[in-house]
């Protein structure tokens, strides 16, 4: 089956500094990436998502400047948690969605990374 | 836009009963419906789904129905065991989404007990 990777998988950091969390698709082109938050015991809600070469569609409550988000390559989308602050602490998890006429709803996730901001 | 509800939000069992869980969606349009299945701290793992040309998907001890008059879709999991223990995901493709998106339900925590 498909492959996802995320690194890193824990990252603890002080408030007021940034963190880059990568999510890559080992065996498959992703043409579209997803990045979800997840707080304890809740479901996975969405707060961007990626296509790759293009800048990514935010949902709505989602600050774009606080959440970086690039896609340079079919494989590779990065989030950037800029300015950090305690409220930020959760499970950021990717998902990638095969593209091209073959590509279908699948959501393949990634193994997740647990952020924690002091 | 979409709305996802699921129900009910935990489920206990004994170890080889059966479980259903169940989805309801607004969007008539939508059609694609997945359940994932989340250990704790892990990520979620596609188990199932199901997509609107079709009524019933079976795989071994897991199989989803789908309604789509009612729109409503569900998980049923026979003879239990002890690892079905997690939390599981509904979720439905909406249209106005280009069907691009998933939209999630609240989950369901199973436990199933020896």
């Amino acid at each position: 089956g498909a492959v996802v990777s995320q690194h890193p998988s824990r990252v603890i950091c002080k408030s007021g500094t940034s963190v880059k969390i990568e999510c890559r698709s080992l065996d498959f082109q992703a043409t579209t990436m997803f990045w979800y938050r997840q707080f304890p015991k809740q479901s996975l809600m969405l707060m961007a998502t990626s296509n790759e070469g293009s800048k990514a569609t935010y949902e709505q409550g989602v600050e774009k400047d606080k959440f970086l988000i690039n896609h340079a390559s079919l494989t590779l989308s990065t989030l950037t948690v800029t300015s950090a602050h305690p409220e930020d602490s959760s499970f950021y998890i990717c998902s990638a969605r095969a593209g091209g006429a073959s590509g279908g709803n699948e959501q393949f996730f990634g193994p997740g990374t647990r952020l924690t901001v002091l | 836009g979409e709305n996802v509800e699921q129900h009910p939000s935990t489920l206990s069992v004994q170890e080889g009963d059966s479980a259903v869980i169940k989805c309801t969606y607004s969007d008539s349009a939508s059609n694609y419906f997945p359940w994932y299945k989340q250990e704790l701290g892990k990520r979620p793992q596609l188990i199932i789904d199901i997509r609107s040309n079709v009524g019933e998907k079976k795989d071994q001890r897991i199989a989803v129905t789908l309604n789509k008059t009612a729109k409503h879709f569900s998980l049923h999991i026979t003879e239990t065991q002890p690892e079905d223990s997690a939390v599981y995901f509904c979720a439905a493709n909406p249209y106005s989404t280009g069907f691009q998106k998933l939209v999630f339900g609240t989950g369901t925590r199973l436990l199933v007990s020896p």
